[in-house]
């Protein structure tokens, strides 16, 4: 069964920081990986997809980086802004599913200003 | 373009009352996906519509929740004899195989 983990389970940073987060999974016989953002109340925007194949997707300040065979994903954000603030989660597609997506529990990220 | 979105935002219930959940998933698409997310927790995987039909309920927790789409757009979860552990956010997307558009959720509350 795919699992999912994230680290760390909260952040806080000042403004204007780079940081990174981390997403591990324990199949890497995955599809593709989806890195979301989540604001309080609302529902889950899609942030960056890599598939299997591909090493790393960018999307302005942001960058996703896949190594599948060590089951490692990791989102960098550049430059962070009090805006950035909102909890971050991946997902992974795969396990034997090309549809269902197992997520990990997510990343609660802070920007002070 | 419109999104997907879920009624109603919030529902509070009391332990042992029925509960409809409802989602209306972007026009065309044929994929629909329920998940479920308790506090603190990722979204859980528990149902996906392939057209009108459920191609995978693996994920409903027992037979107590059953979801329909009965014309292959809108979708309804049903819960029976809630129990205070269904308490969460009941999230709807849809989509393709490759990229699914999540609904806002419906909090559900059962005291």
């Amino acid at each position: 069964k795919q699992e999912v983990t994230q680290i760390p389970a909260a952040l806080s940073v000042p403004e204007g920081e780079n940081l990174v987060l981390n997403c591990s999974f324990t199949d890497s016989a995955i599809y593709n990986l989806q890195w979301f953002r989540q604001d309080p109340g609302k529902g889950l925007t899609s942030l960056l997809l890599i598939q299997s194949s591909q090493r790393e997707q960018t999307s302005g300040r942001l960058n996703a980086s896949l190594d599948k065979s060590s089951g490692r994903s990791t989102l960098y954000i550049a430059a962070s802004q009090p805006g950035d603030s909102a909890t971050y989660l991946c997902a992974v597609k795969g396990g034997g599913s090309n549809y269902k997506l197992t997520f990990g529990k997510g990343t609660l990220l802070t920007v002070n200003p | 373009g419109a999104g997907v979105s879920q009624t109603p935002s919030n529902k509070v219930t009391e332990k042992g009352k029925y509960v409809e959940l409802r989602c209306d998933p972007i026009s065309g698409h044929t994929a629909l996906y329920w998940y479920r997310q308790s506090l603190g927790q990722g979204p859980e995987f528990l149902i996906y519509f392939q057209g009108t039909g459920a191609a995978d309920d693996s994920g409903l927790p027992n037979d107590r929740f059953f979801a329909v789409r009965p014309e292959g757009s809108v979708s309804t979860l049903k819960i029976q004899r809630t129990e205070r552990g269904d308490s969460a956010v009941y999230l709807c997307a849809s989509g393709n195989l490759d990229t699914q558009y999540f609904g806002p959720g419906t909090r559900l509350t059962v005291l």
